[in-house]
């Protein structure tokens, strides 16, 4: 168990819908990334937050968007959903100082668009 | 920019036999490097890192990788592979100076063991 929480673990929904994934970092991990996994993408990094705050951005659509809340916790908003949205999306977290680059992952969120 | 090669998307072994899992890197800054494994239907699980301490790094499950910066490698390597083995595996890099960056990963190589 990474300790890092991702809910739910399915989701399916059409085309057009909106839907938001949830994760919850290890605790005291103060850093959260999200990446998409598919078929013909890979794994690709989408976002990272710092103590609420956005640090990095990868290859996200203007579709989706994220935060981060005062608790830490993350949701990923995707929205106007697109049957190649379909994908595993993961949530990682890390900690602060020297020698925590490592980031955690949790079990994911396979988003089925149909 | 960053990035990672895995050769081979699929590597076959019989148990008991060598693992050899090729990764090669490109960085313009000194990199931490990683090895993740996931099993079907899991999350990413942590196998070993680089961090620019010993270049020999040992991992969990009797892996471990060498970083040799000459050729810009990071195989992965397990004496004598297990059933349990089979899964996919991710080489990722990201940069050494900087925190909290994001881990560029390589395709995959998904590790079949027959008995």
């Amino acid at each position: 168990d990474s300790g890092v929480t991702q809910t739910p673990k399915h989701l399916i929904t059409a085309t057009g819908q909106r839907v938001t994934l949830r994760c919850s970092p290890r605790s005291g991990d103060l850093s959260v990334y999200w990446y998409q996994q598919s078929l013909d993408q890979g794994l690709q990094f989408l976002i990272q937050y710092y103590n609420g705050e956005e640090r990095a951005k990868g290859n996200i659509l203007e579709r989706f968007s994220a935060q981060q809340f005062p608790d830490l916790h993350s949701e990923l908003n995707l929205s106007s959903l697109e049957l190649g949205d379909s994908a595993l999306y993961f949530c990682a977290s890390s900690g602060l100082g020297a020698g925590e680059n490592i980031q955690y992952f949790g079990a994911g969120t396979r988003l089925s668009v149909l | 920019a960053q990035s990672v090669t895995q050769l081979g998307s699929h590597v076959s072994v019989s148990e008991g036999a060598l693992v050899l899992l090729r990764c090669n890197y490109s960085s313009s800054v000194p990199p931490y490097l990683f090895w993740y494994v996931q099993y079907p239907n899991q999350g990413l699980q942590l196998l070993l890192k680089y961090t620019s301490a010993a270049t020999l790094v040992k991992g969990i499950n009797g892996f471990e990788a060498e970083f040799k910066k000459s050729e810009t490698s990071f195989h992965l390597t397990k004496p004598s592979a297990h059933m349990s083995d089979a899964a996919e595996y991710f080489c990722a890099v990201s940069s050494l100076n900087t925190g909290f960056q994001k881990l560029v990963f390589g395709t995959g190589t998904r590790l079949l063991v027959s008995p």
